[in-house]
């Protein structure tokens, strides 16, 4: 079986200072992993995607993540906080190798960046 | 190009209504997926299509229903809706299984 746990519910940063925001997965397979985000009242949008290619995967908004099979772990970083980051932030794993990619989710992370 | 819509946006429902949300691609994807998304418990996969009349049970199927009968349509049905079927309910597509799914904005539920 998969699963992602993300270790933290809330996050509070200050604007300008970096953004930690960790995950960890298991699976008995070689994982897909993706961090999806959600702003209030908004779809969830893709920030980036691991598909087993390149271990530090760049997304958008200057976030990145890196793949870490020893530790298990695919955390979220960015080097400086926006206030336009405030949101919600899914970690999400998939299983390879099937007929049908099921994604399984995590509880989310809210970002909160205080001026 | 509008990706991926849904409506209604929010709806309030009585015990034992019945009702449909649309959700709508214009990608020309062949997998649409439904799922909610309740506090703290991120998103939960309510059904699946893997293409133009086919549907699949999710992790939470019972009291949900739908139907692919046109390949950018994807139904979502609740004959007879429950105060546990409050949620925000969530679209997504994509163009095969393995790729990125695109979500839709989300259709807030409350049922009394």
């Amino acid at each position: 079986a998969q699963s992602v746990t993300q270790l933290d519910s809330h996050v509070s940063v200050s604007e300008g200072t970096p953004v930690l925001l960790r995950c960890n997965y298991s699976s008995s397979y070689s994982p897909s992993l993706f961090w999806y985000v959600q702003h209030p009242n908004k779809g969830l949008q893709l920030l980036l995607k691991y598909t087993s290619a390149a271990t530090l995967v760049k997304g958008i908004n200057g976030f990145e993540a890196e793949f870490k099979k020893s530790e298990t772990s695919f955390h979220l970083t960015k080097p400086s906080a926006h206030m336009s980051d405030a949101a919600e932030y899914f970690c999400v794993v998939s299983l390879k190798n099937t007929g049908f990619q099921k994604l399984v989710f995590g509880t989310g992370t809210r970002l909160l960046v205080s001026p | 190009n509008a990706g991926v819509t849904q409506t209604p946006k929010f709806r309030v429902l009585k015990t034992g209504q019945s009702m449909t949300l649309l959700c709508a691609q214009d990608m020309n994807h062949e997998y649409m997926y439904w799922y909610r998304q309740d506090p703290g418990m991120g998103l939960r996969l309510i059904h699946y299509s893997v293409g133009e009349g086919t549907t699949a049970k999710g992790e939470v199927p019972d009291g949900y229903n739908v139907s692919r009968l046109k390949k950018q349509n994807f139904l979502l049905g609740l004959e007879s809706a429950a105060p546990s079927q409050t949620s925000v309910y969530f679209c997504a597509s994509s163009y095969s299984t393995g790729e990125t799914q695109y979500f839709g904005p989300g259709t807030r539920l409350l049922v009394l």
